[in-house]
């Protein structure tokens, strides 16, 4: 079993709809999740992160949590076309040095 | 000016050149990371380093090497390019200080690196 896994898409979704992008993780011991956007040829650009269960919401994200399930999604709301992008999920796994375990990306396609 | 910063932007060589990437960033964070990125594999790390005097490896470091000239750089090496060292690779930062265990990631804009 993959330690983060998501969707790899592609999802598409109208203007102005709400995208729902998931990740679920192993790690029950996990503390932080991220989400990354990435453009085509760019590098990850941290977008949201979220530390405790329930929702984070920043603008048009929001972020949910649940750690008893090992489940994070994102929700993009009112969704451009400049949302369309790879998202991807990370988690801070700590084995005792941390570092960050990325699901390999969602792709999503806003189309107009 | 960019808080993180690679050089070379882009990289052609050949198998069996001894290769550098360098990444510099002014953000004054203590951990620097090093990643690749392959089309279906996500990222992966290579090597991470908290401090000027600790290196770890990460989970695909054959083949590579790093160096910390000082806390703002961090340097990779591939000693003996091949082919299947052909990615994207990312340089990234994050402060203990400020994110204490969440370890927020700060990425560079990245080198794409083709082995021929």
């Amino acid at each position: 079993q993959k330690e983060v896994e998501q969707n790899s898409g592609p999802l598409s979704v109208p203007e102005g709809a709400i995208a729902s992008l998931n990740c679920t993780y192993s790690d029950r011991g996990s503390q932080s999740f991220f989400w990354y956007r990435q453009y085509s040829g760019k590098s990850p650009e941290l977008i949201m992160s979220i530390y405790s269960n329930g929702d984070k919401e920043d603008g048009r994200f929001t972020a949910q949590l649940n750690k008893a399930s090992q489940y994070v999604s994102l929700l993009i709301r009112d969704s451009q076309p400049s949302d369309s992008a790879t998202y991807l999920c990370a988690v801070n796994t700590n084995f005792g040095n941390e570092k960050l375990t990325f699901g390999t990306g969602t792709r999503l396609t806003i189309i107009p | 000016d960019a808080d993180v910063t690679q050089t070379p932007r882009n990289r052609i060589t050949k198998t069996g050149k001894r290769i550098m990437l360098e990444c510099s960033q002014t953000k004054g964070h203590d951990r620097m990371y090093w990643y690749r990125q392959d089309p279906g594999l996500g990222l992966r790390l290579i090597y991470y380093s908290f401090d000027v005097k600790d290196i770890n490896k990460g989970e695909i470091s054959d083949g590579y090497s790093v160096s910390r000239q000082a806390q703002a750089k961090f340097s990779l090496s591939l000693e003996s390019a091949i082919p299947n060292q052909t990615a994207l690779y990312f340089c990234a930062t994050s402060d203990a200080a400020t994110s204490g265990g969440n370890n927020e990631q700060f990425f560079g804009p990245g080198t794409r690196l083709t082995v021929l």
